[in-house]
């Protein structure tokens, strides 16, 4: 079958660093994508990989294994405001996603 | 550009009811996808184009149907709305760089 597997919650200081992982079990893999939503919002793109190794957009970075189906994203220098779900998604040749049921992460003062 | 805007956001309808859901992209992409996501869950496909005139189902298109006659509107029928199709929905298209766009959504309640 095709799954993601991501821990349901993550709490963090703000300030500090936090890796939200993603374990995934599936065929026809394309890339590995992060995406962030806020309480009553909508998903908006965070990183993609689509090949191994790290991708760094600003204060988030997102790693991808293919050999160990195990990908993360990394939050640095954590604000309040990245309180937030984030999802691991896998995409297929038709750019469908397959999402995993979410991290919510609760930065604390 | 507006992005991808969604029409209603907010309906409640009653079981039996039938409705449609509002889709428009101003960005010119050719894929466009509904999604529906249940408190707490991720987001499920549903159905997806990746042209005008051509769809196809997802992982969960029971109970709904779609068309695609411009490359702008991708409409989502519900037919006989059902209480387990309570839910926020979301369509989204994908640039080349295989980001997708979402739209802000439409809260479904049906009793």
């Amino acid at each position: 079958g095709q799954s993601l597997e991501q821990p349901s919650e993550v709490t963090a200081v703000e300030g500090a660093i936090v890796q939200i992982n993603c374990t995934y079990q599936t065929s026809g893999f394309y890339g590995l994508s992060w995406y962030q939503q806020h309480d009553g919002g909508a998903p908006t793109f965070l990183s993609y990989n689509a090949l191994d190794g790290l991708e760094e957009t600003g204060r988030f970075s997102s790693f991808l294994s293919r050999s160990d189906s195990y990908g993360y994203l990394l939050l640095q220098e954590l604000q309040m405001k990245d309180s937030a779900s984030y999802f691991c998604a896998w995409g297929d040749s038709s750019y469908k996603l397959i999402f995993g049921s979410g991290t919510r992460l609760l930065v604390r003062p | 550009n507006a992005g991808v805007t969604q029409t209603p956001k907010f309906r409640i309808l009653k079981i039996g009811q039938s409705m449609t859901l509002q889709c428009t992209q101003d960005m010119n992409h050719n894929y466009m996808y509904w999604y529906r996501q249940d408190p707490g869950m991720g987001l499920k496909l549903i159905y997806y184009s990746v042209g005008a005139g051509i769809t196809d189902k997802g992982e969960v298109p029971n109970g709904y149907n779609v068309s695609r006659s411009t490359t702008e509107d991708f409409p989502l029928r519900l037919e006989l709305a059902a209480p387990s199709q309570t839910s926020v929905y979301f369509c989204a298209t994908v640039d080349s760089q295989e980001t997708q766009y979402f739209g802000p959504g439409t809260r479904l309640l049906v009793l």
